[in-house]
C-alpha cells in the first residue's frame, strides 16, 4: 500500500486531455512538501517530468503541467500523443517516516 | 552532461548479499546526495534511502534499516548500495538517482540505467 494514492490507470484518445491525481495526507503533501512527477517508458529508467509541484525541466513539453492543492496534486497532459503512453509516478516526502521519500503506486496511461 | 552509470546484472542466492555501484560524472559529487530506488517486476517505485555525497550521512527507509548500507567513495565519485540477507522478494531493478534538494523537498533529477538483481535458489 503506497503512502501516496494514484489511480492504477487512465486512458485517452490522441489529442485529448487527461489528468492523474496523487492523494496524500497531512504528513506529506499536506505538510507542505513539494510533489514531483516522473514518466517511465517501458523498459527504461524513470525520467523527471515535473518538479516543485509545477515546474518542467528543460526539454519537457509544455503539454505536461502540474498542480497541488491541500493534500493532493495532479498531473495534466494535454494534446495526448502515442508517445505519452507510459507509467507515471508522483513523489514527495513524509515527515512521519523520518523524512523518507515516498512514491505513489503509479498510473498506467494508455493512449487509445 | 550528468551521467550515473550502474554496475551490471547480479544473480544471488537467498541469504546472500549484493553490492551495486553507481559511478557519476558531469557534476561535483560532493554537492549532491544519491538516493536508491527499487522496482520489483511489474510493480511501482520504492525509495530505499539516501546518502549525502558531502559527508556520507544516510537516511534509510524503515523497511530496509538493518539490512541495507549505502556508502560513497568521493575519490571515484561512486556510490554503493549493499543489501544483505537477500530474499526472493528482493528481486528487482535497483536504480540510483541524484538528489536535488530545495527547502521544501528533494527530487531525483538524473537516474542511473538500473541494475537487475535476481534472487533465486
Amino acid at each position: 500500500q503506497s503512502v501516496l494514492t494514484q489511480p492504477p490507470s487512465v486512458s485517452g484518445a490522441p489529442g485529448q486531455r487527461v489528468t492523474i491525481s496523487c492523494t496524500g495526507s497531512s504528513s506529506n503533501i499536506g505538510a507542505g512538501f513539494d510533489v514531483h512527477w516522473y514518466q517511465q517508458l517501458p523498459g527504461t529508467a524513470p525520467k523527471l517530468l515535473i518538479y516543485g509541484n509545477r515546474n518542467r525541466p528543460s526539454g519537457v513539453p509544455d503539454r505536461f503541467s502540474g498542480s497541488k492543492s491541500g493534500t493532493s496534486a495532479s498531473l495534466a497532459i494535454t494534446g495526448l500523443q502515442a508517445e505519452d503512453e507510459a507509467d507515471y509516478y508522483c513523489q514527495s516526502y513524509d515527515s512521519s517516516l523520518s523524512g523518507a521519500g515516498v512514491f505513489g503506486g503509479g498510473t498506467k496511461l494508455t493512449v487509445l | 552532461q550528468v551521467q550515473l552509470v550502474q554496475s551490471g546484472t547480479e544473480v544471488k542466492k537467498p541469504g546472500a548479499s549484493v553490492k551495486v555501484s553507481c559511478k557519476v560524472s558531469g557534476y561535483i559529487f560532493v554537492n549532491y546526495g544519491i538516493s536508491w530506488v527499487r522496482q520489483a517486476p511489474g510493480q511501482g517505485l520504492e525509495w530505499m534511502g539516501w546518502i549525502s555525497g558531502y559527508n556520507g550521512n544516510t537516511n534509510y527507509a524503515q523497511k530496509f534499516q538493518g539490512r541495507v548500507t549505502m556508502t560513497t567513495d568521493t575519490s571515484t565519485s561512486t556510490g554503493y548500495m549493499e543489501l544483505r540477507s537477500l530474499r526472493s522478494d528482493d528481486t528487482a531493478v535497483y536504480y540510483c538517482a541524484r538528489d536535488y534538494c530545495t527547502s521544501t523537498s528533494c527530487f531525483f533529477d538524473f537516474w542511473g540505467q538500473g541494475t537487475l538483481v535476481t534472487v533465486s535458489s
